[in-house]
């Protein structure tokens, strides 16, 4: 069964600094893998979704990393502000388009 | 751009009283996932339907069913509510044959049950 976890559960920086969220899986047979964002109580929000053939993603500050054969991808937030304070969760995409999630990286960005 | 919808946002309801989510997916989009968020827990997969018929079935309890209809929205009906089923459940619908099989999410109904 695959399981996926984040790396550090929470996170605390100052704003300015770069964001660095790990996420590793068991199973390297995933179909894609999407990283979202969460606001306490709201919805999932879609950040980046990296194909199995791809390496990396990029969209304006964030930078997502996949490595299937070592089950990790790792997502990049450049020049931190507080409106990134968030849960950053990862998501493998199995069959059918089924998402297996991780628990989540809770982030504050301090002023 | 059109969003996946959900609805209610908000539903409260009594323990053994029936609940029915719906969600209605983007446009074109053939697929549709169900999901629960427990506090402070990642989302689990419940079900999920392709063209109208159930494709997947995760940890949906037997209290619950859904199913999608000719217009492609689907209903999550729960019955027999129970205090643990207080939860916030996202739909999410994706169109196949597209290569990135991106999910798009709904902002989620949020249930809760005294």
């Amino acid at each position: 069964k695959q399981e996926v976890t984040q790396i550090p559960a929470a996170l605390s920086v100052p704003e300015g600094e770069n964001l660095v969220l790990n996420c590793s899986f068991t199973d390297s047979a995933i179909y894609n893998l999407q990283w979202f964002r969460q606001d306490p109580g709201k919805g999932l929000t879609s950040l980046l979704l990296i194909q199995s053939s791809q390496r990396e993603q990029t969209s304006g500050r964030l930078n997502a990393s996949l490595d299937k054969s070592s089950g990790r991808s790792t997502l990049y937030i450049a020049a931190s502000q507080p409106g990134d304070s968030a849960t950053y969760l990862c998501a493998v995409i199995e069959t059918w388009g089924k998402l297996q999630f991780g628990a989540g990286t809770q982030v504050v960005v301090t002023p | 751009a059109a969003g996946v919808i959900q609805s209610p946002r908000h539903l409260i309801k009594e323990k053994r009283e029936t609940a029915t989510l719906k969600c209605y997916p983007i446009p074109r989009h053939d697929t549709v996932y169900w999901y629960q968020q427990g506090p402070g827990q990642d989302p689990q997969f419940l079900i999920s339907f392709y063209e109208k018929m159930q494709s997947d079935k995760g940890s949906i309890p037997d209290r619950f069913s859904a199913q999608q209809f000719s217009d492609y929205h689907s209903e999550l009906n729960m019955s027999s509510l129970e205090l643990g089923d207080s939860a916030l459940y996202f739909c999410a619908s994706r169109r196949t044959g597209v290569n990135t099989g991106e999910l798009f999410f709904g902002e989620g109904s949020r249930l809760t049950v005294l």
